[in-house]
């Protein structure tokens, strides 16, 4: 079973340039979560779906981040304009949705991003 | 807000040592999370416990929750180079809340 797919793997631009990054998850599950890792720290929420919904965007700093899930299938998230403070490794992860709070998440391999 | 305290922040060990690694909180999780992350992939998860006290077992990792379900702890026996990685604790609550995980080296 093939596991979460993102793309691309890295990526450098400059600041205040736009960014994308796409992820496409294990296939049937229902939930998607995007995640920001800064260098050192675990893994900080940025939203999460369940099918085509943002149940969770909270953490989402939607002056400059956006999140589509079309068909609650793949996801992309976008960052326009890129700050260098954005810096960091992006990660997507899909869980089947059925357990709750004690479901579990598959993680994708995640985005470098470096913004100059 | 809830927040996970990991600690040690980083653990250098020699092959054959044991170690023990926990993870801290003021507040109450319904299930708290383990997982292991090498460098250039996203994490993995190891275990979730889910009652106050309960201890699982995976081959030479003892993974325990605090009666409280505010901490846990993760005990590995013998550690081989292998182990080496960094392990995060997850809190699930309203949402998942990680730590910022403890780097274990492990030296042949």
């Amino acid at each position: 079973e093939a596991g979460v797919v993102q793309s691309p793997r890295y990526k450098i631009i400059e600041k205040k340039q736009p960014v994308a990054f796409w992820c496409n998850p294990i296939s049937g599950h229902n939930t998607l979560y995007w995640y920001r890792q800064n260098l050192g720290q675990g893994p900080e929420l940025l939203i999460r779906y369940e099918n085509e919904e943002a149940v969770d965007d909270s953490q989402l700093p939607k002056d400059r981040f956006s999140a589509e899930r079309l068909k609650g299938v793949d996801s992309t998230l976008k960052i326009q304009p890129a700050e260098l403070g954005d810096s960091a490794v992006y990660l997507c992860a899909s869980s089947p949705g059925t357990s709750g709070a004690t479901d579990t998440q598959y993680f994708g391999p995640g985005t470098r991003l470096t913004v100059l | 807000t809830q927040l996970l305290e990991q600690s040690p922040q980083f653990l250098s060990i020699q092959e054959g040592e044991n170690l023990t690694v926990y993870c801290n909180s003021s507040s109450v999780f319904s299930s708290l999370q383990w997982y292991r992350q090498e460098p250039g992939e996203g994490p993995v998860l190891l275990v979730t416990v889910v009652t106050g006290g309960e201890v699982k077992k995976l081959k030479r990792l003892t993974f325990q929750f605090g009666d409280a379900r505010k901490d846990s702890s993760l005990h590995i026996t013998a550690a081989q180079p292998g182990d080496t990685g960094l392990y995060l604790c997850a809190g699930a609550g309203f949402k998942t809340i990680f730590g910022a995980g403890t780097r274990l080296f492990v030296k042949a």
